[in-house]
């Protein structure tokens, strides 16, 4: 089974411009989640989306958004670039089961670069 | 807010040896503290994990320490390979069902093993 595919791999942006990053989860999974990942701070949440619903947000200004397609794919979207939205942004999928606690499987993520 | 506390920020043992990463959580709603070993790279991926009704969870050579009383817990690597240096994240999360994707991680562990 392959898995959580993120496209691109690289990016490099100027600031004010916009990006938008594709997610696929693994086939079967529903729920999708994003993270940015920094050297400063880490791995912080962004939000997470199952059926097309945003069930879960972070702290994470309005200038990022994200959505979910009926195949389950994902996209997040990050308006009006800044330098400190350079990050290593990854996708985890989950295949949700009643009662249980769902192993997350990160993709390799998408590099952004912010000029 | 720092959430889930990691130390140590880096860590070089001999190949053989046991490495230690130990966590601390402020939230008592927490209730799923999974860890995860990310190569350069790549994505997280899921090491081992454990609920707080057990004190201790082995796979192989790793192991989850819990101390619910302390808010503490720890990964136990035995026999340390090369192979294993990595870094290693620990994370928390709270609520079951959809509550769970919304994963807190400490700061990572960079742990070197020698030859």
């Amino acid at each position: 089974k392959a898995g959580v595919t993120q496209t691109p791999r690289y990016l490099i942006k100027t600031r004010g411009q916009q990006v938008t990053l594709s997610c696929s989860p693994i086939s079967g999974h529903r729920s999708v989640s994003w993270y940015q990942q920094t050297p400063g701070q880490g791995l912080q949440f962004l939000f997470e989306y199952f059926s097309e619903t945003q069930r879960n947000k972070g702290n994470f200004p309005g200038r990022f958004s994200g959505r979910q397609f009926s195949n389950s794919r994902s996209e997040m979207n990050v308006s009006t670039l800044e330098l400190g939205d350079s990050a290593l942004y990854l996708c985890a999928s989950s295949f949700p089961l009643a009662g249980e606690v769902d192993t997350q499987y990160f993709g390799p993520g998408t590099r952004l670069t912010v000029l | 807010q720092q959430q889930v506390k990691q130390s140590p920020q880096s860590l070089i043992v001999q190949k053989g040896g046991i490495s230690i990463i130990n966590c601390a959580y402020e939230n008592t709603a927490f209730d799923y503290f999974p860890w995860y070993q990310q190569f350069p790279g790549k994505g997280p991926a899921l090491l081992i994990a454990i609920r707080p009704d057990v004190s201790e969870k082995k796979e192989g050579r790793f192991t989850i320490s819990f101390n619910k009383s302390a808010k503490q817990f720890s990964l136990h690597i035995m026999d340390s390979q090369p192979g294993d240096s990595a870094t290693y994240f620990c994370a928390a999360s709270k609520g079951g069902g959809g509550s769970n994707y919304k994963l807190t991680f400490g700061k990572g562990t960079l742990l070197t093993v020698n030859p």
